[in-house]
Formats: structure tokens, sequence, C-alpha cells
């Protein structure tokens, strides 16, 4: 299995270009989420999904937009970059095993930079 | 709403030496809570788990224990080695939810 992977690992946008962060996973979970990493901000949840053809927003989805049209991809797109969104993106998958033990598998990351 | 608390980092500390990195949390019901970490350039690994209350968590000579009369998860280790320098994130995920709410994380330095 390789996990959760990521494409790319590093982009350098300019202000206002779209574009379109892969997340692929084979271990056929049903729950796959984006989140952002920002210094002192934590990880925060930008969408989620909780299986094929179902999205949902998370703390901060303003400018960007999901699908989820198979269970193994969950990509993430950026309709018009900002600066703000210089980041580095990280996808998780789960699949349930029980009532308390929803284990998020990570991505390795893509870092961003919108100049 | 749910929350996650974390010591500001950077914690430094010499090789061999206990640490402690604190974890505070409020949230409703009965939230399940983890330890992550990050070392450099990668993404999150899970560290540790624990479930309800009075669970101790533990791997790789780290451990944590839920206690619910104080709403914390602190993380410790007796001895630590170089190449424990990482990021360590605490969070939490309530019963019946998938999505992990994240502390700001804490960097930890160890120097030989």
């Amino acid at each position: 299995n390789a996990g959760v992977t990521q494409t790319p690992k590093f982009q350098v946008l300019k202000t206002g270009q779209s574009m379109t962060l892969q997340c692929a996973q084979d271990m056929n979970h049903e729950y796959m989420s984006w989140y952002r990493q920002d210094p002192g901000m934590g990880l925060r949840l930008i969408h989620y999904s909780v299986g094929a053809g179902i999205t949902d927003q998370g703390e901060v989805p303003n400018g960007y937009n999901v699908s989820r049209s198979t269970t193994e991809d969950f990509p993430l797109r950026l309709l018009s970059a900002a600066p703000s969104q210089t980041s580095v993106y990280f996808c998780a998958s789960s699949k349930p095993q029980g009532a308390k033990t929803y284990e998020q598998y990570f991505g390795p990351g893509t870092r961003l930079t919108v100049t | 709403g749910n929350s996650v608390t974390q010591m500001e980092g950077p914690v430094t500390l010499s090789e061999e030496a206990f640490l402690t990195i604190n974890c505070t949390y409020t949230a409703t019901g009965y939230p399940s809570l983890f330890w992550y970490v990050q070392y450099p350039g990668e993404g999150l690994q899970l560290l540790l788990k624990a479930t309800k209350a009075d669970d101790k968590g533990s791997n790789k000579g780290f451990e944590a224990t839920y206690r619910k009369e104080t709403t914390s998860f602190h993380l410790e280790k007796g001895s630590v080695q170089v190449s424990d320098s990482a990021v360590y994130f605490c969070a939490l995920r309530n019963t019946g939810f998938q999505k992990l709410v994240f502390g700001t994380g804490t960097r930890l330095l160890v120097s030989p």
C-alpha cells in the first residue's frame, strides 16, 4: 500500500492563478479531508468527505473547492489563488474501525507559495 | 465548541532529559484524544491515543493519560533522544464524528 499520496510536493503560484492539489489513497477509506497548516495555528480543516459523492465544509473553506467522484481521490481546487493561501496542505483519510478508533492517515503535504 | 490548548514552544532539552508537553481540551461529550508527531519535512503520524477517561496511551517510550477531571492529556517521555526532535500535536475527536480538532503544535528540540 502506498497509503496517502499528494502531488505536487511544492508549488509556486501567482495571485489569481488556479490549480488543483491532488490526493489519493489506496486503503479503501471512506473519510477523506484536507487541512492547511500555518505557523502558530496548528492544522485547520478546509473540506472533508464521508464517501464518494459527499463533501462538506470545514473550518476554513473559502477560496477552495472539492469533489469526490471516487473513493480513492479527493482533489482540492484553488479557484483564484491569493497570498493568504500560502501554506502547507495535508490530505488525510480514515476508515471507521469502531465507535472511537478512527485513526487518520496523513499524506506528506504540499507546500504552496502564492506571490 | 471543541478546542485544544497546547503549551507554546519550542521546548529545548538535552538528550536523556525528561519531557512533558502539556495539553488541555474543551469538548462536549466524551472525546477521544490523540498525540500526533510531525518530523521535519513529513506529514503527521499518530503517536498514541486514548479513547476514554483514565486510559493511558503509549508508544515509543511516550505516554499520555486521559484525565477527565482536569481535561488534560499531557505527553511525557522519561528520556528523550535527538531523534525525538519534531513538532507534536494534541488533538481530539468527538464520538460519532471523524473530524479532528488540533492544538497549535509544540516544537521539541533535543540536543546531544
